[in-house]
């Protein structure tokens, strides 16, 4: 499986401010990228995901940057809001998906 | 997307029972489904790869006697934690991913396990 790590585990953000996440990954021949959310008491829940041969890829208030040349993701929330405290992962590879520490986002009213 | 159920959503045994968590995938079919246990403010350790109409896979330090998984169909595997002690206490997650994309994995809700 894919080794994948955050950097930072917590963040707190203010309400209505953009946050990002930030993901590195060991494995160069990774091509495909999950980030998921999980809240307290429940399963992970997908969010989005990308290819390595995309660079950018946006959701709904989310958006994944990949920069393949340092092994790093990133993952963009516009517009904060207190339903997006939880827990967030990045995984990689499409074998096994194994789960780095997660970042604890933390939002401020 | 996808819609992954987990039962039940928590139990609570007697020292020495065993206890079945079921995983089933409702509007798709999971020729793979992985298994996975997560402690407080820890992140999820895989347990093991289940895949239909073949044994289970199982990570290393997890005893596959103790943690039994059935993968019967494509749309459902269960795991049986066997003679359970309280060190078994913990948050079971399951998850399945999608026969014909094989990319995107969904999960279940979880199961908390305590043993008393």
């Amino acid at each position: 499986g894919e080794s994948v790590g955050l950097h930072l585990p917590t963040l707190s953000v203010q309400e209505g401010d953009n946050s990002i996440i930030n993901c590195a990954y060991s494995n160069s021949a990774s091509d495909y990228f999950i980030w998921y959310k999980q809240e307290s008491g429940k399963g992970p829940q997908f969010i989005i995901d990308i290819r390595s041969n995309m660079d950018k890829r946006q959701g709904q208030r989310v958006t994944v940057l990949l920069n393949k040349t340092v092994k790093h993701l990133s993952l963009q929330i516009a517009a904060t809001q207190p339903g997006d405290s939880a827990v967030y992962f990045c995984v990689g590879g499409y074998q096994k998906v194994t789960f780095g520490t997660g970042t604890k986002l933390q939002v401020i009213p | 997307g996808a819609v992954v159920s987990q039962h039940p959503s928590w139990v609570i045994c007697k020292s020495g029972t065993s206890v079945k968590i079921e995983c089933r995938s409702l509007d798709f079919q999971a020729t793979t489904m992985f298994w996975y246990r997560q402690f407080p403010k820890q992140s999820l350790m895989l347990m093991a790869t289940s895949n239909e109409g073949s044994k289970a896979t199982y990570e290393q330090g997890v005893e596959k006697d103790k943690f039994l998984i059935n993968h019967a169909s494509l749309t459902l595997s269960t795991l049986t934690v066997t003679s359970a002690h309280p060190e078994d206490s913990s948050f079971y997650i399951c998850s399945a991913r999608e026969a014909d994309t094989n990319e995107k994995l969904f999960f279940g809700s979880g199961t908390q396990l305590s043993v008393l």
